[in-house]
């Protein structure tokens, strides 16, 4: 069966330093991967997608950045936080090709930045 | 351009009381795929339910059962017999023919009181 990891679960930084949010899944391959924030209360963003190695898509422009290394690697990534950047991150994979497939999320990742 | 559309913020009902969620989608496409999410106060996001746009019979899972119609454009969520472990955040959310990304609702917050 699939799986899907998310780490750190939560993360405290100062404005101004490095992030770094990893999500690997098992059991599948070629998978579509995104990231989401969701907002104390709110809804759920779409910030990035990627539907293989090195291909990514962004819907937000903002201070962050997306890397897909591995096939079933995402990476999250800021070089200088902002206070606004605080959020609950949550990666989410799908079948891939074609599309209209359900999502499935990891447990997410708490941030705050201070 | 794709929209949902969750007008209940907020809801409370008493344990054992049925609650209906509504969900209203807006596409021009005649291709595509309505789901129904749970986010439980642990944060992570649990895929409930896909239903295709060629696929208008209702379907019912134990306690929860969905309601399509496009006729009136909604894919409405009822939970019977409600209990405690209701409680959650419910998300309603779209795809477009085979478009990879979903567009969600704004959620609705379900409280069921003991």
């Amino acid at each position: 069966s699939q799986t899907i990891h998310q780490w750190p679960a939560t993360l405290v930084q100062p404005v101004g330093s490095p992030l770094s949010l990893e999500c690997t899944v098992e059991g599948t391959s070629n998978p579509n991967l995104y990231w989401y924030r969701q907002a104390a209360g709110r809804g759920l963003q779409l910030l990035f997608y990627s539907v293989g190695i090195g291909q990514i898509s962004s819907e937000v422009p903002q201070n962050l950045s997306a890397s897909r290394p591995q096939d079933r690697q995402f990476i999250l990534s800021s070089k200088k936080l902002l206070l606004s950047d605080s959020g609950f991150y949550l990666c989410a994979w799908s079948q891939g090709q074609p599309g209209g497939h359900e999502q499935y999320f990891g447990p997410g990742t708490r941030l705050t930045v201070t | 351009a794709q929209k949902v559309t969750q007008a209940q913020t907020e809801i409370s009902v008493v344990e054992k009381e049925d609650v209906t969620l509504d969900c209203v989608y807006e596409t021009r496409d005649t291709t595509y795929y309505l789901f129904w999410y749970k986010q439980p106060p642990s944060g992570e996001l649990v895929f409930l339910i896909r239903r295709n746009s060629f696929d208008e019979q209702n379907e019912i899972s134990g306690r929860y059962s969905w309601n399509f119609q496009k006729s009136t454009s909604s894919f409405n969520f009822t939970i019977t017999a409600s209990q405690v472990v209701d409680s959650a955040v419910y998300f309603c959310a779209l795809s477009e023919g085979g478009n990879e990304k979903l567009t969600f609702g704004t959620g609705t917050r379900l409280t069921i009181i003991p």
